[in-house]
């Protein structure tokens, strides 16, 4: 069963520090997606990409996130200068067609000290 | 505003009863519409999406659409202890933002 791997499984920083989580998405999915989870929380639409571009973006996807897709398997999420509120889980996911049927990877766990 | 709202329980059942989820979604115009669950700790999982109006069956698992009503529904027939998580219910309201609901803990009681 193809699946979407994330990288790392947990990491902690220190507060204004940029953090990068990794993404391989399956081989022949095209559009790609970031989803956080606050502890306890709901999961929350970040932003989706496709074709080498941002396609929608939350409100809550500010100037302090970025994302990219440097080489055909990987797609990153960049946190700068996290705030202790950056903690929690961020999901990939990706989707083959734009009938955003979504297979989620396991999750990268941040905490901000 | 991309709005789906579902009671967040939680929802107890017996083994072998009927669990009823329920969703709306605020956007008319929104085409698809999902369910996953989410075990404690892992991430979201597929059961079913929904495009049409009307019932659409899957094993122990029924989806209903009424989009005049803009309400999802999920029931899951025969109800086992392994059904117990949260369900989410998710709505693609541009073709590339897809929101979730805060989800409903369901509890399958032995």
């Amino acid at each position: 069963e193809p699946e979407v791997t994330q990288t790392p499984s947990h990491q902690v920083t220190q507060m204004g520090q940029e953090v990068i989580l990794r993404c391989v998405p399956i081989s022949n999915h095209l559009y790609f997606y970031w989803y956080r989870q606050i502890l306890g929380q709901k999961v929350e639409f970040l932003v989706s990409f496709y074709n080498n571009e941002i396609s929608e973006k939350s409100e809550i996807f500010d100037d302090q996130f970025s994302v990219e897709r440097p080489d055909g398997s990987n797609f990153t999420l960049k946190i700068r200068s996290t705030k202790l509120e950056d903690s929690a889980m961020y999901f990939c996911a990706s989707g083959r067609d734009q009938a955003n049927v979504l297979t989620f990877g396991a999750g990268s766990r941040l905490t901000v000290l | 505003q991309k709005e789906v709202e579902q009671n967040s329980g939680p929802l107890s059942v017996p083994e072998g009863a009927i669990a009823s989820l329920n969703c709306t979604y605020s956007d008319r115009g929104s085409q698809s519409f999902f369910w996953y669950r989410q075990y404690s700790g892992k991430s979201p999982e597929l059961i079913m999406f929904i495009y049409s109006n009307g019932d659409k069956e899957d094993g122990r698992f029924t989806a209903q659409l009424n989009k005049a009503s803009q309400y999802v529904s999920l029931l899951i027939r025969d109800s086992q202890p392994s059904d117990s998580a949260t369900y989410l219910c998710a709505v693609n309201y541009n073709n590339n933002d897809m929101r979730f609901g805060a989800g409903t803990r369901l509890t399958v009681k032995p």
